[in-house]
């Protein structure tokens, strides 16, 4: 398994700023990525954070709002840019150890956007 | 591309037996997940079917059909702390990660 931790856990933010979100693992994982929960949703995929190269990112999610970084197999971070109050959300880190496609979650980071 | 359907809300008595039905059509598919998250608190794992049938884990229990495109997760002598939502999701080929339906939202009622 795998235990994840996020900071912040929770936040308000004022429109136009950027906030980054970190995501720690406790163990070398193979692939990490990150969703976008929205109030009374489900969890939609923003994109896949690659260890060392640029996050591929899923239809209607873009570097420029949502930059990525991965710089080693335990760490990410997601930041959000520019920030409305449509983007007020839960964002989760989520890792998987391959094999047979589990995810392990982190709490979550509740944004507000004010 | 990937289409999961599951019920957006049940009600069921504690003590009770309660069935959450999901539905999939998935261009390729290597697995059916199903996760339990509490309002407020992360998703964690439940159960995991790659192959037809019934795979039972104390209270809970997932069943897969791969010719329908069907699931179920089955939970039994329901109690007050299941009230969450039941996330069902699809595993695609390759290193694609899961694909979550919009979750089916149980209330556990006396």
């Amino acid at each position: 398994s795998a235990v994840i931790s996020q900071k912040p856990s929770r936040d308000i933010c004022q429109r136009g700023t950027s906030l980054t979100i970190q995501c720690q693992v406790d163990s070398q994982v193979t692939m990490m990525f990150w969703y976008r929960q929205q109030p009374g949703q489900s969890l939609t995929l923003i994109a896949t954070a690659n260890q060392g190269s640029e996050a591929t990112y899923e239809s209607g999610f873009v570097i420029d709002k949502f930059p990525i970084s991965r710089p080693n197999l335990t760490f990410s971070t997601l930041t959000v840019s520019n920030m409305s109050p449509e983007d007020s959300s839960i964002y989760l880190c989520s890792a998987g150890l391959g094999g047979t496609g589990e995810l392990f979650f982190g709490e979550g980071s509740r944004l507000t956007v004010l | 591309g990937q289409n999961i359907d599951q019920p957006t809300e049940m009600t069921a008595t504690e003590g009770a037996i309660v069935q959450i039905n999901c539905t999939y059509q998935t261009s390729g598919f290597n697995g059916l997940f199903w996760y339990q998250q509490h309002a407020g608190e992360a998703p964690t794992f439940l159960s995991y079917n790659v192959l037809d049938g019934l795979e039972e884990k104390g209270r809970f229990s997932s069943f897969l059909s791969r010719s329908k495109g069907y699931s179920y997760l089955l939970l039994k002598e329901l109690q007050m702390k299941d009230s969450a939502s039941y996330l069902c999701a699809a595993l695609p080929p390759g290193n694609t990660p899961l694909v979550f339906g919009k979750g089916t939202r149980l209330s556990v009622i006396a």
